[in-house]
């Protein structure tokens, strides 16, 4: 079983759909990043989260500890937010930060 | 400088060289991160840097793999004796990492290594 899942692996949506990509881990993390990663190759950071929600235009990432697991929303969906979304964890090692394990990334398509 | 950036942007090379790649951080941010992407495959973590403490190896897949960072500043990854299985994109990140905090991360480009 993989340390940090991610579902679903594709989405493909309407513009203007609300989408919700998940992300479950099974490990003690310090943190828990999204990043996105454009069809060019290139990578954004999106949010890093230790606990809580944030909130950037249109994208909403929470996080529940207690669950391990962590949910990335995008409202008013449109085209240009096409990409992959990748969950990345930051392993705990008795508070000092290890290496981080990703999931193997959310490939999203938004129809026009 | 704008971001973290790497060089060559990409590499072809033989069977059995060795290749070095670059990767110039942000200026300031104390940590430095390699990956490694396969075509069609997620991100694998390779190796960390952060301020003076030792690197994190833990992610190196073979002693064939090797980094090095000069303070806070440049690094560079280095594969000897290159394999087929050694190509794919390698990606830099640079952060304010510190040993108890994490911080968003910046990513270059990458280094697109082909071998033949």
């Amino acid at each position: 079983k993989n340390e940090v899942e991610q579902s679903p692996q594709n989405l493909t949506a309407q513009e203007g759909e609300f989408i919700t990509i998940n992300c479950s881990y099974s490990v003690g993390i310090s943190a828990l990043h999204w990043l996105q990663q454009h069809p060019g190759g290139g990578i954004v950071s999106l949010f890093m989260l230790s606990s809580g929600k944030k909130k950037h235009g249109r994208l909403i990432a929470t996080i529940n500890i207690q669950e391990k697991h962590s949910s990335l929303h995008i409202t008013a969906s449109h085209p240009r937010d096409s990409a992959v979304y990748i969950c990345a964890v930051r392993l705990s090692y008795g508070g000092s930060q290890g290496n981080l394990i990703f999931g193997k990334g959310t490939k999203l398509s938004v129809k026009p | 400088g704008a971001g973290v950036s790497q060089s060559p942007s990409n590499k072809v090379t033989e069977k059995g060289k060795d290749v070095e790649l670059r990767c110039d951080p942000i200026s300031g941010h104390t940590a430095l991160y390699w990956y490694r992407q396969r075509l069609g495959q997620g991100l694998e973590f390779l190796i960390y840097f952060q301020g003076n403490s030792a690197p994190d190896k833990s992610g190196l897949p073979s002693d064939r793999f090797s980094a090095e960072r000069t303070g806070e500043s440049v690094s560079t990854l280095t594969i000897q004796r290159t394999q087929q299985e050694d190509s794919a994109v390698y990606l830099c990140a640079s952060s304010l990492d510190t040993p108890l905090s994490s911080y968003e991360q910046y990513f270059g480009p990458g280094t697109r290594l082909t071998v033949t």
